[in-house]
């Protein structure tokens, strides 16, 4: 029962441009989502979160969009760099930041 | 450093062994978590504590797995009687209840069961 799926193993990106990554979720009872990038032999790292009582949330170069009645989220970066290749996974969880679900992860390859 | 440190980084262990695992958090840091990722997915959770507390585990956790974390510090993770099915990164997080931020992970520890 995968609660929480992001569709596209990959995505590769040219340098400058905007990466789009995508993530889909079935619970209505989750009502927070976060993003993670991970990097070969790290842990994950927090990158942005967004409550369900918002549809938008920036930091930076990195924009999470919330469409609760798609039960779907976004992760927008622009311009992409060659630092962001990485793994990235989302999240999410009810009740606050405790017992998060991860999706499968998505590999975003930035290319010069 | 002050980051989630985690021992060892591997661990090779032949089928049937016992295999212990130590998360050190980030000292303010009173929530602890374990998950667990194998190729291709990601992280599953296994357990949490609150302090020394173990408030949920999952499912997942089966009756040959036990976390611990005696003095709401660090926290070990033992595994008995290990099969290959338990190959896989575990992983562990820490965070200040009442944050809105993530966790912080450490780097993990790869198991591999021969």
């Amino acid at each position: 029962d995968q609660q929480v799926k992001q569709n596209s193993p990959s995505l590769s990106v040219q340098e400058g441009r905007i990466s789009i990554l995508n993530c889909d979720y079935t619970n209505s009872m989750f009502d927070y989502f976060l993003w993670y990038k991970k990097y070969p032999a790290e842990g994950p790292t927090f990158l942005i979160s967004i409550s369900s009582i918002k549809d938008k949330n920036e930091d930076g170069r990195f924009t999470v969009f919330l469409n609760k009645s798609a039960k779907h989220l976004s992760l927008h970066i622009v311009p992409s760099q060659p630092g962001d290749s990485a793994v990235y996974f989302c999240a999410a969880s009810n009740g606050g930041a405790q017992k998060l679900v991860f999706g499968q992860g998505t590999r975003l390859t930035i290319n010069p | 450093d002050t980051g989630v440190s985690q021992d060892p980084r591997h661990k090779i262990t032949k089928r049937g062994q016992n295999v212990t695992f130590r998360c050190d958090p980030i000292s303010e840091h009173n929530r602890l978590y374990w998950y667990r990722q194998t190729l291709g997915q990601g992280p599953e959770f296994l357990t949490y504590f609150q302090n020394e507390a173990q408030l949920e585990k999952s499912r997942l956790l089966s009756d040959r797995f036990s976390a611990e974390r005696p003095k709401g510090s660090f926290s070990t993770l033992e595994i008995q009687r290990t099969e290959q099915g338990d190959s896989a990164m575990y992983l562990c997080a820490s965070s200040l209840m009442g944050s809105v931020g993530g966790y912080t992970f450490g780097s993990g520890t790869r198991l591999t069961v021969v």
